[in-house]
């Protein structure tokens, strides 16, 4: 099962920045936050991980918060091409699994 | 950054024919390939889990005898849906993970993947 937990839908203004929250609870202290996308009919688009400090890179942030429950990815200048399904998943290092959730999907607005 | 291949995109077939999809590592090796099927407006469900040079781990529900999966080398993955029905059609995508990836061990790459069409 998904450890996860996504707000099903959510909207954002084209240039504005996009802020996807995730809730995992019960995290453990070795898994780590990935956050991958999903484009319509497209295969899911790797975005970013993380395990407890925050990270960027050139597609969006992660932030992580210090009790590692909850996390937020942010696209900082969102674009009508970053309309997608957001999933937010943890695994740890060596599982191999990536289970999936239901995910967010975001809907860039012009 | 790693690039996945499937081949078809898209087939269509006859009920109780048997489809291969292919899927490819295109500039790694990849020593674990995963497939997943996805119905329409639903998330990813991972089926089998597919290591080279050994058999595959099928998740649970999933009908080993009717979805063969092969990893014959460090760059390929087929998937065979055997004597397929309406209720097989789907997304069937597939992820390659790269061992030696800098953005650790579990960034899988996946594939645009395959709509199959059971008639």
């Amino acid at each position: 099962d998904a450890k996860t937990t996504q707000p099903p839908s959510m909207d954002c203004a084209e240039g504005r920045a996009a802020n996807l929250p995730c809730n995992h609870s019960t995290i453990s202290g070795n898994e780590y936050v990935y956050w991958y996308r999903q484009i319509h009919s497209q295969g899911p688009q790797y975005i970013i991980h993380g395990l407890k400090n925050n990270e960027t890179n050139e597609m969006a942030s992660l932030i992580i918060t210090e009790d590692r429950k909850s996390s937020t990815l942010i696209l900082p200048h969102a674009t009508l091409r970053d309309t997608a399904v957001y999933y937010c998943i943890v695994s740890i290092q060596g599982a191999q699994k990536l289970v999936f959730g239901q995910g967010t999907r975001l809907t860039i607005n012009p | 950054g790693a690039v996945v291949s499937q081949h078809p995109s898209r087939v269509i077939c006859k009920s109780g024919t048997s489809v291969k999809i292919e899927c490819r590592s295109l500039d790694f090796q990849a020593t674990t390939m995963f497939w997943y099927r996805q119905f329409p407006k639903q998330s990813l469900m991972l089926m089998a889990t597919s290591n080279e040079g050994s058999k595959a781990t099928y998740e649970q529900g999933v009908e080993k005898d009717k979805f063969l999966i092969n990893h014959a080398s460090l760059t390929l993955s087929t998937l065979t849906v055997t004597s397929a029905h309406p209720e097989d059609s789907s997304f069937y995508i597939c992820s390659a993970r790269d061992p030696y990836s800098p953005r650790g061990l579990e960034t899988q790459y996946f594939g645009p993947g395959t709509r199959l069409l059971v008639l």
